[in-house]
């Protein structure tokens, strides 16, 4: 079974520090993916980054990076000069394999991040 | 705007009765999954749909049930509801049901309050 841990319930930063959202997973699976998603306060899930279980290079995009190492099974996130916008619910989402070749996300327990002025 | 719609955004009912929640996923998306997020369970995967068949079944009660059309949308059905079952049910779409194409994109969510 797979299983997705957020450790970080909250996190509270002021504005333009750097910071950092833990994941750490569980699963059996040889190739498999993972995935961020941010949730804003009006509610909807937006997709930020996938990564493929054989593709461990870091990535940056803007303000974002993921680090995805294989040997500690996990897949951080880290802001970089946090804005009050970057405000959210981050989710950290592992895919599992079901029957006939499909696949559902496992989601971790979300992190909160406040980013104050 | 992800390209999944899904209506109403809101909805109130009473204790018992029953309610549709549909959904339409991108343009292409053959695959549809709903979700369900509350405040004690998190992100719950309930049931997935591919090109009009049930593929996989997550935490899904028996009182409820979903369906995906021939135009590929699908819709979620709550029947017998409790006050348990106030959530935000998210439906999403994926163009496949696995591999490098495999990303799914939510739709805005249906708040359903059971008062």
């Amino acid at each position: 079974a797979q299983k997705v841990t957020q450790a970080q319930t909250e996190i509270s930063v002021v504005e333009k520090e750097d910071v950092t959202l833990d994941c750490v997973y569980e699963t059996r699976d040889t190739t498999y993916y993972l995935f961020w998603y941010k949730q804003p306060p009006s509610g909807e899930l937006v997709f930020l980054i996938r990564r493929n279980s054989f593709d461990e290079q870091n990535e940056i995009s803007g303000r974002y990076s993921w680090n995805f190492q294989k040997s500690t099974s996990s897949f951080n996130f880290t802001i970089t000069a946090s804005q009050v916008v970057d405000s959210a619910v981050y989710f950290c989402a592992l895919s599992g394999w079901v029957s006939q070749g499909a696949q559902k996300l496992v989601f971790g327990q979300g992190t909160r991040l406040t980013i104050n002025p | 705007d992800s390209g999944v719609t899904q209506t109403p955004k809101h909805l109130i009912t009473a204790t018992g009765q029953r309610v549709t929640l549909r959904c339409s996923p991108r343009s292409g998306d053959l695959s549809v999954y709903w979700y369900q997020q509350s405040l004690d369970q998190g992100l719950q995967f309930l049931i997935q749909y591919y090109n009009g068949e049930e593929r996989a079944k997550g935490n899904i009660l028996e009182r409820f049930s979903a369906q995906q059309f021939p135009d590929l949308h699908s819709e979620l059905n709550l029947s017998s509801l409790e006050l348990g079952d106030s959530a935000l049910y998210f439906c999403a779409s994926s163009p496949s049901l696995g591999g490098n194409t495999y990303e799914q994109y939510f739709g805005p969510g249906t708040r359903l309050t059971v008062t």
